[in-house]
């Protein structure tokens, strides 16, 4: 019940398209989905997150759709560049009171992007 | 921008020895986390640090590990005695409040021979 499901595990996109990837969770009491960006060699790093209480956030070329009632959350990146090759996890915690609010954080298994010219 | 550093970026041992993994997390930052990453796999948590004591660890994080935030900025992870397995990626992360975001150092790359 603690797995977050992601989906592709690759995905090859051309430059300009619109790149998306799935997560899917089980835990209801998760609540903060945050998605991070990794380049070879690096740490992730935050993209972008988003709460229950809203279905969709954006932030440039960067949009989280959230279904609450599938326990569903993707990740659009429109207009895709080569600079955007990297990999993406998803990621969900819950802040409630049993966890004591110390948040660590379900990863998904990556999908490895790459953005042809 | 404040950031997260860990040190050193490689270390190589020996099976059974002792590492000792450090990191600076951001500075305003009370929360704090080791996850690790088996090369070409998913990142995996370790062990979360309040209050100087361990609110949560994993089944992972058994009694070859430990934690310890010995000054005012360093946070440190301690292997006692190291397996092949334990070669990975080990990140640190920290974070400011309790909904807040988690931000990650660049990483340890821990190779046991």
């Amino acid at each position: 019940q603690q797995q977050v499901k992601q989906s592709p595990q690759s995905l090859i996109v051309q430059k300009g398209g619109i790149s998306i990837i799935n997560c899917a969770y089980e835990n209801t009491a998760f609540d903060y989905f945050p998605w991070y960006q990794q380049f070879p060699g690096k740490g992730p790093a935050l993209l972008i997150a988003i709460r229950p209480d809203v279905s969709e956030k954006k932030e440039g070329r960067f949009t989280i759709s959230f279904n609450k009632s599938a326990k569903q959350f993707s990740l659009h990146i429109m207009d895709s560049q080569p600079g955007d090759s990297a990999t993406y996890f998803c990621a969900a915690s819950e802040s409630g009171l049993i966890s004591g609010g110390y948040n660590k954080l379900i990863f998904g298994a990556g999908t490895r992007l790459a953005v042809h010219p | 921008e404040p950031e997260v550093t860990q040190t050193p970026s490689h270390q190589v041992t020996q099976m059974g020895q002792e590492v000792i993994l450090r990191c600076v997390p951001i500075s305003n930052h009370l929360y704090f986390y080791w996850y690790r990453q088996i090369l070409g796999q998913k990142v995996e948590f370790l062990v979360s640090f309040y209050n100087n004591e361990i609110s949560e660890k994993s089944e992972i994080f058994d009694d070859q590990f430990s934690v310890e935030r010995p000054d005012g900025s360093n946070f440190t992870l301690k292997i006692r005695s190291t397996k092949l397995e334990d070669s990975a990626m080990y990140f640190c992360a920290s974070r400011h409040k309790p909904r807040f975001a988690q931000y990650f150092g660049p990483g340890t790359r821990l190779t046991v021979l």
